[in-house]
């Protein structure tokens, strides 16, 4: 399963299927990014990073892909699992005076027994 | 064990009320964050503190007014509280100020105004 991020912001999946959830930039200036996952009632965690001098970047069982051109970042779920099912949230490092994470909207995740 | 603790998880109150949210983190960090995310869960930075200075402040209202007693807690205590106030309040620390690595989130606080 897939979602378009800021325009789908829930995405379905059964469980053991791959997912992918994309996420749009705001600034070609933002050189780090981070993928967070927050559960029900807890404050985000963090998954996995990439700088801007990568293209792909691959953790246990998570792989983020970023595409500078089109300012496209995206997380790919690969066998996912009830556990996997919350909200993740993409974050670019803004630079320019004082660095700050800045978080997109969140895409729900939900992954079918 | 807990890394990033917040106190209390739950805050009911009424409008024009003062209320504090405490938040110390056991991780040796230099930099702390009070971070507000809205009923759609859009997540915003509002204030970052690095041992005990201001950095960032996000065009908060000044009723908010965070307090670093030590480099290992930060506070926020909000004067006349607002209905628009209602809000999970996420504090976070991070090892340096310089952004690269991952930012430790506390649990939250649910501020509900009535």
């Amino acid at each position: 399963g897939e979602s378009v991020g800021l325009h789908l912001p829930t995405l379905s999946v059964q469980e053991g299927d791959n997912s992918i959830i994309n996420c749009a930039y705001s600034n070609s200036a933002s050189d780090y990014f981070i993928w967070y996952k927050q559960e029900s009632g807890k404050g985000p965690q963090f998954i996995i990073d990439i700088r801007s001098n990568m293209d792909k970047r691959q953790g246990q069982r998570v792989t983020v892909l970023l595409n500078k051109t089109v300012k496209h970042l995206s997380l790919q779920i690969a066998a996912t699992q009830p556990g996997d099912s919350a909200v993740y949230f993409c974050a670019e490092r803004k630079q320019g005076g004082s660095e700050k994470l800045v978080f997109g909207k969140g895409t729900k995740l939900t992954v079918n027994p | 064990d807990t890394a990033v603790s917040q106190t209390p998880k739950y805050l009911v109150t009424q409008m024009g009320n003062d209320k504090s949210i405490k938040c110390e983190q056991n991780l040796g960090h230099d930099t702390m964050y009070w971070y507000k995310q809205d009923s759609k869960k859009f997540l915003k930075i509002m204030f970052s503190y690095n041992n005990k200075e201001l950095i960032i402040n996000e065009t908060v209202p000044n009723r908010f007014s965070p307090k670093s007693p030590d480099k290992a807690h930060l506070n926020l205590h909000i004067n006349s509280l607002e209905l628009g106030d209602s809000a999970v309040y996420f504090c976070a620390s991070s090892q340096v100020l310089e952004i690269r690595g991952e930012q430790y989130f506390g649990p939250g606080t649910r501020l509900t105004v009535t």
